[in-house]
């Protein structure tokens, strides 16, 4: 059975903090490995599709890194700010079909 | 941008009646998804479809049925609505690849009584 797991569960952070999460997923047969943002009341957004092992991108303050060979990715915000309060979803794809595989995510509260 | 437009934010409906959630999107994507998001279980897939008139089962499709028609439309169907149905239901799409991301609608939080 394939599982993703991501940690921690939910996290709370003061403004101006950097923070992380891991995804953890299977090593064999990866094809991809995404990561969205769902803030409350709104529709989840993707952030990055990751496919290459070593494979590191960013957008803004928010930067994620990809190890296949031992299977996580992290999530990094740098400064985190009250608009970066959500709950973080990673996604694996085994590349046999088009199913994605959910975490359960991380919840991240920045307080002002 | 990707548009993704679920008919309805809110639903309450009884036990036992077909219901009907709608999901449109604007940009061509082959592929068409529907989810529903739990407490502690994180996002199911209920069915998905690749193509127009082709349907695949995902997790959890027991009590639903899909139909897509048009290439824009992919509507999840509840034959008999029951109270373990209440959920937050979500409708994506994404382009052909297997790689490419996901987007999503706003959701319909449907209430089954």
């Amino acid at each position: 059975i394939l599982n993703v797991e991501q940690s921690p569960q939910s996290l709370h952070v003061q403004e101006g903090d950097s923070t992380n999460f891991t995804c953890s997923f299977p090593s064999s047969n990866f094809y991809a490995l995404h990561w969205y943002r769902w803030e409350t009341a709104k529709s989840p957004e993707a952030l990055f599709v990751m496919t290459l092992n070593g494979d590191e991108k960013k957008k803004g303050r928010i930067s994620a890194t990809l190890n296949t060979k031992e299977g996580y990715s992290y999530l990094y915000i740098k400064g985190s700010q009250p608009e970066d309060s959500a709950t973080y979803l990673c996604a694996f794809n085994a590349g046999n079909n088009r199913k994605l595989i959910w975490g359960l995510g991380t919840s991240l509260a920045v307080n002002p | 941008d990707v548009k993704v437009t679920q008919s309805s934010r809110y639903l309450v409906k009884r036990t036992g009646e077909k219901v009907f959630l709608e999901c449109v999107q604007d940009m061509d994507h082959e592929n068409m998804f529907w989810y529903r998001q739990d407490p502690g279980l994180g996002l199911r897939l209920i069915y998905f479809s690749y193509d127009v008139k082709m349907k695949e089962k995902g997790d959890i499709p027991e009590g639903y049925s899909v139909s897509r028609e048009k290439k824009e439309r992919f509507s999840l169907i509840l034959e008999s609505a029951s109270t373990n149905q209440t959920s937050m239901y979500l409708c994506a799409s994404a382009p052909g690849a297997l790689n490419e991301k996901l987007f999503f609608g706003s959701g319909t939080q449907l209430s089954v009584l």
